[in-house]
């Protein structure tokens, strides 16, 4: 059984940062790329990230760029999200998700991250 | 960016009904070489992550009911439920992958009427 179990949420003040993590199993993590989505409370999806298989090539959506790394490590089956200087507008649950920047077949749970002072 | 626009946004349907929603995006997502959509749909549920539902614009994803069926071409395209389950209240998204960023529309609320 495919899972996706996504860590490291919670409040933070804007400016300040915090790390995403979502351990995978159940299926051949160093095989598949893999993104960021997020959901603002109340609305809809917004795509955040992806990476690819071995790690080489990202994509960030433009919101994000230059304040977000995406990274993995194969060995640990283990995806992540380096968020700095976080604004209110980046309040979200944050779900990962197989599929880089093709549709996502598998979902995590989300982990909920609240910038505000 | 590819902007994807839904219609309507919210819908209200009786069981055993038929549910029709509508994906528009502002450029064609059609590969010419390979004659593929690069169209999702998606379905959440209160409280759930989404679901995979359809992709290539009509490939029914594994396990997936064959009363939702996808259809369409180009830029505009149609998520139907055949017909209406109690277990299909949810908010419907569609996603482009045509290019990056991959772009969602803003959803579709469907309920029992």
């Amino acid at each position: 059984e495919v899972q996706l179990v996504e860590s490291g949420g919670g409040l933070v003040q804007p400016g300040g940062s915090l790390r995403l993590s979502c351990a995978a199993s159940g299926f051949t993590f160093s095989s598949n790329a893999m993104s960021w989505v997020r959901q603002a409370p109340g609305k809809g999806l917004e795509w955040v990230s992806a990476i690819s298989d071995s790690g080489g090539s990202t994509y960030y959506a433009d919101s994000v760029k230059g304040r977000f790394t995406m990274s993995r490590d194969n060995s640990k089956k283990t995806l992540y999200l380096q968020m700095n200087s976080l604004r209110a507008e980046d309040t979200a649950l944050y779900y990962c998700a197989t599929g880089g920047v093709i549709y996502a077949t598998y979902w995590g749970q989300g982990t909920l991250v609240t910038v505000s002072s | 960016d590819i902007v994807m626009t839904q219609s309507p946004d919210s819908l209200a349907v009786s069981l055993g009904e038929r549910a029709t929603i509508n994906c528009k995006s502002s450029q064609s997502v059609l590969y010419n070489s390979n004659d593929k959509n690069y169209l999702a749909w998606y379905q959440q549920k209160p409280g759930q992550p989404p679901k995979l539902l359809i992709y290539w614009a009509s490939t029914r994803e594994s396990g997936v009911p064959d009363r939702f069926s996808g259809s369409g071409s180009g830029t505009d395209f149609t998520l139907t439920i055949s017909s209406l389950q109690a277990e299909d209240v949810a908010v419907y998204y569609c996603q482009q992958y045509y290019n990056t960023p991959p772009t969602f529309g803003q959803g579709t609320k469907l309920e029992i009427k």
